[in-house]
């Protein structure tokens, strides 16, 4: 069966940092792209960041920009995101998910991140 | 990186159809065949209902459908179901080599 673990989500101060994983299971990661979605609860969602399949290729979106990190490692049939700076506004459940082409399918449970003093 | 835009909410009556619009830009919805759609009930993690504009994951009925005219895409739902009651959200590859959802869209099934 095809599945995502995420795990690392926490509590975390304004500026702090926090490293995501996402465990692959099922499957090759390796032939796939790799996302990170994230969804304030009771909001929409909002994509985070991309990575191809041999991790030489990546892609962010601005609110996140030079802040987070996405990484995989195919050994393990895991993907990272490093996130650092963090702020409030980052606050949320972030989702992995595989990406057969630009699509998304299937999604992890989710790991919730909370950023606050 | 502007969310695609989608109307907060439609509601239909059992058996009806109800369409979902998700407009974006020629740099990302009318630029490329890459239009997703996801459903997502309270409380529960998104599923893929539609792939590349129009492709049906194996398993997702096909009452689900959906097509792009220009920079607007939609989803067609027809033969309402109680079941059918959640949040949709459109997403598209855009020119920027990234991916952008839309704001997501109520539907209540009255």
């Amino acid at each position: 069966e095809v599945q995502l673990v995420e795990s690392g989500g926490g509590l975390v101060q304004p500026g702090g940092s926090l490293r995501l994983s996402c465990s692959a299971y099922g499957f090759t990661s390796r032939s796939y792209w790799m996302h990170w979605v994230r969804q304030t609860p009771g909001k929409g969602l909002v994509w985070v960041s991309r990575i191809n399949g041999d991790g030489s290729s990546t892609s962010y979106a601005d609110s996140v920009k030079g802040r987070f990190t996405i990484s995989r490692d195919n050994a393990k049939n895991t993907l990272y995101l490093q996130m650092n700076s963090l702020r409030a506004e980052d606050t949320a459940i972030y989702y992995c998910a595989r990406g057969p082409g630009a699509s998304f399918d299937p999604w992890g449970q989710g790991t919730l991140v909370t950023v606050s003093s | 990186q502007s969310a695609l835009t989608q109307p907060a909410s439609v509601s239909g009556s059992p058996g009806q159809s109800i369409t979902i619009s998700c407009t974006g830009t020629s740099s990302d919805v009318g630029g490329y065949n890459y239009v997703s759609w996801y459903q997502q009930h309270p409380g529960k993690v998104p599923k893929l209902m539609i792939y590349d504009v129009s492709n049906r994951p194996s398993g997702v009925s096909n009452r689900f459908s959906g097509s792009k005219s220009g920079n607007t895409a939609s989803l067609t739902i027809s033969g309402l179901q109680a079941e059918d009651e959640a949040d949709y959200y459109c997403s598209s590859y855009t020119s920027s080599s990234s991916l952008v959802f839309g704001g997501g869209t109520k539907l209540t099934v009255l």
